[in-house]
């Protein structure tokens, strides 16, 4: 069965570093988005990705974030300069069309841990 | 703001025992409720996406009934296993920018004991 897939499953970085978080969603899916969990509080939406340009971000999506889907299979989020708030499980998701009773899927998450 | 709660936070129950747990979400501009079942260091599985009032889904021993009208949706696991210990999570499709972004609750912990 396709999945979403995601590396690295852990990462840990210093303050001020930058970080690429990469995915794969699944394969003819058109819609990618990154979710966030920091620990103890609700996953919440960061960024929607449709025809190769941002649809939507939310307030949590500054300057320091980025994404792109440069080769048609990876969808990365780059977070230019870490915070020690930027501390969470990134989750990475695709759906197959725009309708709202479209499953989303994803992928097992990357724990970002910045020291 | 889109406002998704779940109850209870965590619940504890024995192998054997039926259990269910609560999603609220707001009645108005309802587009599609999502549900999902999260074990730690996996993906969340996707159980069930439900649109229409009064809408039951079935998946082998877990169901879900749907309530648009009040606002929401009761996830029932029959005969609860161990293997279902998990967190489940519910969310609303935030429909005002149709972008397809879901708004969570803070997800149900359930631990079934053996």
């Amino acid at each position: 069965e396709p999945e979403v897939t995601q590396t690295p499953s852990h990462q840990v970085t210093q303050m001020g570093q930058e970080v690429i978080l990469r995915c794969v969603p699944i394969s003819n899916h058109l819609y990618f988005y990154w979710y966030r969990q920091i620990l103890g509080q609700k996953v919440e939406f960061l960024v929607s990705f449709y025809n190769n340009e941002i649809s939507e971000k939310s307030e949590i999506f500054d300057d320091q974030f980025s994404v792109e889907r440069p080769d048609g299979s990876n969808f990365t989020l780059k977070i230019r300069s870490t915070k020690l708030e930027d501390s969470a499980m990134y989750f990475c998701a695709s759906r197959l069309s725009g309708t709202s009773g479209t499953e989303q899927y994803f992928g097992p998450g990357t724990r970002l841990t910045v020291t | 703001i889109l406002n998704v709660e779940q109850s209870p936070q965590s619940l504890h129950v024995q192998e054997g025992d039926s259990t269910n747990f609560t999603c609220s979400f707001p009645s108005s501009n309802f587009y599609a409720l999502h549900w999902y079942r999260w074990e730690t260091a996996k993906s969340p599985e996707a159980l069930f996406v439900m649109t229409l009032n009064g809408d039951e889904k079935k998946k082998g021993r877990i169901s879900a009934t749907l309530n648009t009208k009040e606002g929401y949706s009761y996830l029932y696991i029959k005969g609860s296993q161990p293997e279902d210990s998990a967190t489940y999570l519910c969310a609303s499709y935030d429909g005002s920018s149709n972008t397809g972004k879901l708004i969570f609750g803070q997800g149900t912990t359930l631990q079934v004991k053996p």
